[in-house]
């Protein structure tokens, strides 16, 4: 497609329940990174992905996220047993590369309320 | 760690100029960008800078002292289509050894009539 999409855009969890959320990526770009945007806030990192190389997973809140990408492409993000304060928008972005400017392409983001 | 600052929030007029300033503290700096958030929506990319000095694009300009750690973003002939949230956002190397952008929290600049 033409810019990053990802899905669903809407998730609504009992606490407890299991989410996965999914990024497709703009095709041919190397790198994708995952971030969590509490409202107000600026987006916050959480992982990031070199091709399907998991390189940096330092800002996962905790052993309930896990991140994968296994062919490089597509990206799942899954928080497990959803805590009230996962609650929160979920953006996936991607870029050509850690070279040149390295701008960032976002989806539009899936918003997670956890109830 | 990372430390960036930006104001919270901005008011402005229609047709005036605006300046947002951030500071940032980092090390293995390696570029800082600036992205503009509409409620509900996706960030886009306004700009970035590497090195010292003025970038200009259009209505939109910024500038970056890495000395000083400090850039800002300038918005001029400002239209009420420029009422957002402008985010600053600072690369540098992560735990893995990779770039990664880390984002300050926004300044929501409203535009008024």
């Amino acid at each position: 497609g033409a810019g990053v999409s990802q899905s669903p855009r809407y998730k609504v969890a009992k606490r407890g329940q299991d989410v996965a959320l999914r990024c497709d990526p703009i095709s041919g770009h190397v790198s994708l990174f995952w971030y969590q945007q509490a409202l107000g806030q600026g987006p916050e990192f959480l992982t990031y992905f070199q091709n399907e190389a998991q390189l940096d997973k330092s800002g996962l809140p905790s052993d309930r996220f896990f991140a994968e990408r296994p062919e490089g492409s597509v990206s799942t993000l899954k928080i497990q047993r959803t805590q009230q304060e996962d609650s929160a928008v979920y953006l996936c972005a991607s870029s050509l590369g850690q070279g040149s400017t390295g701008e960032l392409f976002f989806g539009e983001g899936s918003r997670l309320t956890v109830l | 760690g990372q430390n960036i600052d930006q104001p919270t929030e901005m008011t402005a007029t229609e047709g005036a100029i605006v300046q947002i300033n951030c500071t940032y503290q980092t090390s293995g700096f390696n570029g800082l960008f600036w992205y503009q958030q509409h409620a509900g929506e996706a960030p886009t990319f306004l700009s970035y800078n590497v090195l010292d000095g003025l970038e200009e694009k259009g209505r939109f300009s910024s500038f970056l002292s890495r000395s000083k750690g400090y850039s800002y973003l300038l918005l001029k002939e400002l239209q009420m289509k420029d009422s957002a949230s402008y985010l600053c956002a600072v690369r540098s190397q992560g735990a893995g050894g990779s770039y990664i952008p880390t984002f300050g929290r926004g300044t929501s600049l409203i535009v008024h009539p």
